[in-house]
């Protein structure tokens, strides 16, 4: 298995407040991303990055905010968490985006309720 | 949108062959198929790509049509861990991997 882990694997939190994940890889990769999965919806993307302090938006952008200072490590924020965030988190590498043919690695996921 | 259309569900027998279906009538010259799975709780696991040709490695083999309008993933022999979803991606021109549904597989003893 690719060396991706995610913290925390589970956070109970209150609407308003702030709340971080960590996603940290050892594969030295460039690619990193940002994913929920709700019901009925599949995956979704968030954020992504494609190098230290290079992100994007991916689809589902709005309420969150990502940075990344060191390659190993990916944050995601939720500025002022909303029930409708409650979700599970997976965060995603790869080597390379723009090359056909090259895959992504998920990790475990972190399962987010917001209260 | 997922550019790709599987079944909902699938059985299967333990040791058996599972033989997932997808079409991707709408796929372009330079787009590959990709295959991942997801086992409950667990993030998605790549399984297997390719561009035209058969492709086969140790979990499993893909087969692509000539016209490259559809393929199918191959377990060829089934055991109870590989009941998951099944997610077939055709990878799109902004290189975004899309996640449709899938198939939920179901293999049974």
């Amino acid at each position: 298995d690719a060396g991706i882990t995610q913290s925390p694997r589970h956070k109970v939190t209150e609407t308003g407040t702030p709340v971080t994940l960590r996603c940290h890889q050892t594969e030295n990769h460039r690619y990193m991303y940002w994913y929920r999965q709700d019901p009925g919806h599949g995956l979704r993307l968030i954020h992504y990055s494609y190098g230290v302090k290079d992100t994007d938006k991916g689809e589902v952008s709005d309420g969150y905010s990502v940075s990344r200072s060191k390659t190993e490590d990916f944050l995601l924020t939720l500025e002022s968490a909303t029930s409708s965030q409650t979700s599970v988190y997976f965060c995603a590498i790869s080597e390379s985006e723009r090359v056909q043919g090259v895959a992504q690695y998920f990790g475990p996921g972190t399962r987010l309720t917001v209260l | 949108d997922a550019k790709t259309t599987q079944p909902p569900s699938m059985d299967c027998a333990e040791g058996r062959a599972a033989n997932l279906p997808c079409n991707h009538s709408t796929i372009s010259g330079n787009e590959y198929v990709y295959w991942y799975r997801q086992i409950h709780s667990q993030g998605p696991q790549y399984i297997i790509h390719g561009l035209k040709n058969n492709e086969t490695n140790e979990m499993a083999s893909l087969i692509i049509t000539e016209d490259r309008k559809s393929s199918t993933l191959i377990l060829p022999h089934a055991t109870l861990r590989d009941t998951a979803v099944y997610y077939c991606i055709v990878r799109d021109n902004t290189d975004k991997l899309i996640f449709g549904t899938g198939t939920r597989l179901q293999v049974f003893p």
